[in-house]
């Protein structure tokens, strides 16, 4: 079981531009959670996807979206990045029903310049 | 709205000696609680979880950890530490809504030991 992967693990962008991250959930999860983690600080919940649609959606700006696919895995993309858009990205996935652990992968670490 | 309070930013500690990390939380609902580990350049482990029953948790690697309701707490505690447990500690707090629920965390404890 090859877990959480993201991908890509590391990206340059510079202001303005259009990022998209990639995320494929732990083998048998039907539910992706994104997080921000800003240096020094802990996660801040992005969104959270199930059966293709946006389930729940933390306190981020629309240039902050997402997108689920048939087999579960996801997409986060951030239009016109701003310098604070600089951060950890960690996708999380679990499988809905009874509260279940949320499982992350290694993250990728977007610098904007 | 469920917020974490992590009291201690970092907290250095020698090799074998006892540990405790403290955690606050705030909810108007009954709450799920968990650590997280994070180690350089990684992404989150789960340590422990605290979803009903014992109020005593036994997670990986030697921790504990008591939910008390009371105080609202729910500190992490290891009876000797050791070098490679150096790292990024994260609470955070969640409550069930009949479907996968998202998780707030504290701000972290960085746990360092040294010999």
């Amino acid at each position: 079981d090859a877990g959480v992967t993201q991908s890509p693990t590391h990206l340059i962008k510079t202001r303005g531009q259009q990022v998209t991250l990639r995320c494929s959930p732990k083998s048998g999860h039907d539910t992706v959670s994104w997080y921000q983690q800003a240096l020094g600080q802990g996660p801040q919940f992005i969104f959270q996807y199930y059966e293709e649609e946006e389930r729940q959606r933390g306190n981020f700006p629309d240039r902050f979206s997402g997108h689920q696919f048939p087999n579960y895995s996801s997409e986060l993309n951030v239009n016109a990045l701003l310098l604070g858009d600089s951060a950890l990205y960690l996708c999380a996935s679990t499988w809905t029903g009874t509260y279940n652990e949320q499982f992350f992968g290694p993250g990728t670490r977007l610098t904007v310049l | 709205a469920q917020s974490v309070t992590q009291l201690d930013s970092q907290v250095p500690v020698f090799e074998e000696a006892p540990v405790e990390l403290r955690c606050n939380y705030s909810s108007s609902v009954s709450v799920y609680l968990f650590w997280y580990v994070q180690y350089p350049n990684q992404g989150l482990q789960l340590l422990l979880k605290y979803l009903s029953g014992s109020t005593l948790v036994k997670g990986i690697n030697g921790f504990e950890a008591e939910f008390n309701k009371s105080q609202t707490s729910f500190h992490l505690r290891k009876p000797s530490v050791h070098i490679s447990d150096t790292a990024e500690y994260f609470c955070a707090v969640s409550h069930f809504t009949g479907t996968a629920s998202k998780l707030t965390f504290g701000t972290g404890t960085r746990l360092q030991v040294t010999l």
